[in-house]
This record gives C-alpha cells, structure tokens and sequence, in this order.
C-alpha cells in the first residue's frame, strides 16, 4: 500500500502561473482533504471532500480549486498563483467519522 | 468555532528524561476527538495518539500519554523516556465528532531532545 502520494514534493512558480498539486490514495477512503501548512499557525483547511462528485470549501478556500471525480483522487489545482499562496500543502485521507486521517509527505510550493 | 492553543512554542528535554506539552482547545460541543501529531524534519505528519472526548480514561501509546480534563479543555501530551528520535514539532489537532470534516490545529511546539 503506498498510502496518500503527492505530488510534486518540491514546486516553484512565478507569480500568475497556474498549477495542479495532485493527490492520490489507495485506501478506499470517502474523505480526502487539502491543507496548507504556514509557520506560526498550525495547518489549515482549504477544501474538502466527502466522497467522488462531493466538495466543499474549508477555512481557506479563495485562489484554490479541487474537483473529485474518482474515489481514489483529489487534485487542488492553483489558477493564478500569488506570493501568499507560499506554504506547505498537505492532502488527507480517512476512511469516516471515527477514524484518524493518514497524510501525504507534502508538497513545498514557492510562489516568486 | 473551535480553536485549538498551544502555549509553548518551543520545549527542550534531556535525553531519557519526561517532558510534557500543553494543549487547550475551545468548543461548545461534547463530542469530539482529540489528537497529537509529530512532524519530524521529513515533514511526514504522525499520528502519535488520539483521544475519544466521551471516554475518561487518558490514552496511552508506549511512552506517549495524554493528560485529558475535559472540563478544563486541556489535553497535554507526556513523552517519557524522551529518545532522540523524538526531536519533532508536535501539533495538538481538534475534530468535531458530529461535523467531523475538519481538523482544527494547534500552532505547534518543537521538541528538542539533548543528549
């Protein structure tokens, strides 16, 4: 089992560029969330979903978008990147309500 | 909204020694859990140890222990025996048992181990 995959690992790009950070899992799991990762302020909810078709914003939704068409993928796509958007992101997975969530390594994006 | 404190942004503890680090957290909910992350330099995020807000008994994992009062919302985290391999930011992590689609998370402490 790899678990939750991400990727990139390492990621820079200009300002007004666009990118996708993408996330997979083969667990089987219904629930899939992005976060981002600041210093100084823990992680951070940007969307979430609840199984495929099924998204919603977290608690910082604006400049990012994600989709889930298939169980096993979460993309998080950043249409026109900006300075703020520098962080570490993280992608999610469990299975429901009472269980823990298992992360990915992370993926380091610089916005220049 | 919920929101989850750590009051100690860094910690120091001597090798083979005990070291605990706080958590208080905000909610107006009775249901909900708790949890402890690590996050070593590799930046992998580990779940270290949870704890179901309608059981009393303190979680235990190993060295790992967790001192929960619900009534006071603190939920501190004790490491004995502290390893080197120990070194790491430890994030506090709140979820909702009801609308459990979020974790709320701590800022974070470092831990650092001296041998």
């Amino acid at each position: 089992n790899a678990g939750v995959t991400q990727t990139p690992k390492f990621q820079v790009l200009k300002t007004g560029q666009s990118m996708t950070l993408q996330c997979a899992q083969d667990m089987n799991h219904e629930y899939m969330s992005w976060y981002r990762q600041d210093p100084g302020m823990g992680l951070r909810l940007i969307h979430y979903s609840v199984g495929a078709g099924i998204t919603d914003q977290g608690e910082v939704p604006n400049g990012y978008n994600v989709s889930r068409s298939t169980t096993e993928d979460f993309p998080l796509r950043l249409l026109s990147a900006a300075p703020s958007q520098t962080s570490v992101y993280f992608c999610a997975s469990r299975t429901g309500m009472n269980t823990e969530a298992f992360f990915g390594q992370g993926t380091r994006l610089t916005v220049v | 909204a919920q929101t989850v404190t750590q009051s100690q942004p860094e910690m120091s503890v001597q090798e083979a020694e005990t070291v605990t680090l706080s958590c208080t957290y905000d909610t107006s909910e009775s249901d909900y859990y708790l949890f402890w992350y690590k996050q070593p330099p590799s930046r992998q995020m580990i779940l270290v140890i949870r704890q179901e807000a309608y059981k009393q008994q303190n979680a235990t994992e190993n060295r790992f222990s967790v001192n929960f009062q619900k009534a006071a919302k603190s939920f501190s985290l004790k490491i004995s025996d502290s390893q080197l391999g120990d070194a790491a930011m430890y994030f506090c992590a709140y979820r909702s048992g009801l609308r459990g689609n979020k974790l709320v998370f701590g800022a974070g402490t470092i831990l650092r181990v001296k041998s």
